[in-house]
């Protein structure tokens, strides 16, 4: 049973046309991560939340942002996307970090194609 | 900062094992894990070892850990055509954010 489910597998927007990537768990776990990864490359961690805050990495652009309503849910929003954002989206949970081992759960992604 | 650093490819025959190595620079990760994608999916945890342990096997898999070289590796035994993915090492930083390798592509051949 998938355990964190991306939604959709695949979208295609315009360029500059906003658009949202969803993430959902049944984990319960309560650190909820989103990751870019480009073709060939590592995984490259945009931002977390732990719990209901929110920790952005430093190069992350403004473009990207992030929601979580609630411990089950989290939305990645592009807002203007640009032909360099096409990517797979990962999304990933885990428990407390700092507590024992916590691995990472990754979901199958979304992989974003611009036009 | 902390660096991973992998071989981007390995090519081997099915049935024969496979071992793909991994460096870091910084030994404060309590864990160092594997992870294993496949054309067009996420990330699977495939294993992750204890940092005061040399050696964790499960299954086809067995992890060796050499703290003092830091170097770390991933065997699979007898590979199969299904084992044919990307493999990418990673371990922990202060914060607890995982920082990987560039991945390793194993291509089994039949």
């Amino acid at each position: 049973d998938a355990m964190v489910i991306q939604n959709p597998r695949y979208q295609v927007t315009q360029f500059g046309k906003p658009v949202t990537l969803s993430c959902s768990q049944t984990l319960n776990h309560n650190v909820m991560y989103w990751y870019q990864q480009k073709s060939s490359q590592a995984p490259k961690l945009l931002f977390h939340y732990y719990d209901k805050d929110f920790n952005n990495e430093a190069d992350t652009p403004d473009n990207f942002q992030s929601r979580r309503p609630n411990t089950s849910f989290c939305f990645l929003d592009i807002r203007s996307p640009g032909l360099g954002d096409a990517a797979m989206y990962l999304c990933a949970t885990s428990r407390d970090p700092g507590v024992s081992n916590q691995p990472q759960h990754f979901g199958d992604g979304t992989r974003l194609s611009i036009l | 900062g902390e660096d991973v650093e992998q071989s981007l490819f390995l090519s081997v025959r099915e049935g024969d094992s496979s071992v793909i190595n991994c460096t870091y620079t910084d030994s404060s990760s309590t864990y160092l894990y594997w992870y294993k994608q496949e054309p067009g999916a996420g990330l699977q945890l495939l294993t992750y070892i204890f940092s005061n342990m040399d050696m964790k096997q499960d299954q086809r898999l067995t992890v060796l850990l050499n703290k003092k070289d830091k170097h770390l590796s991933l065997r699979i035994a007898d590979t199969q055509t299904g084992d044919s993915a990307i493999y990418f090492c990673a371990i922990t930083d202060s914060s607890y954010k995982l920082i990987f390798g560039s991945g390793t592509r194993l291509l089994v051949r039949p």
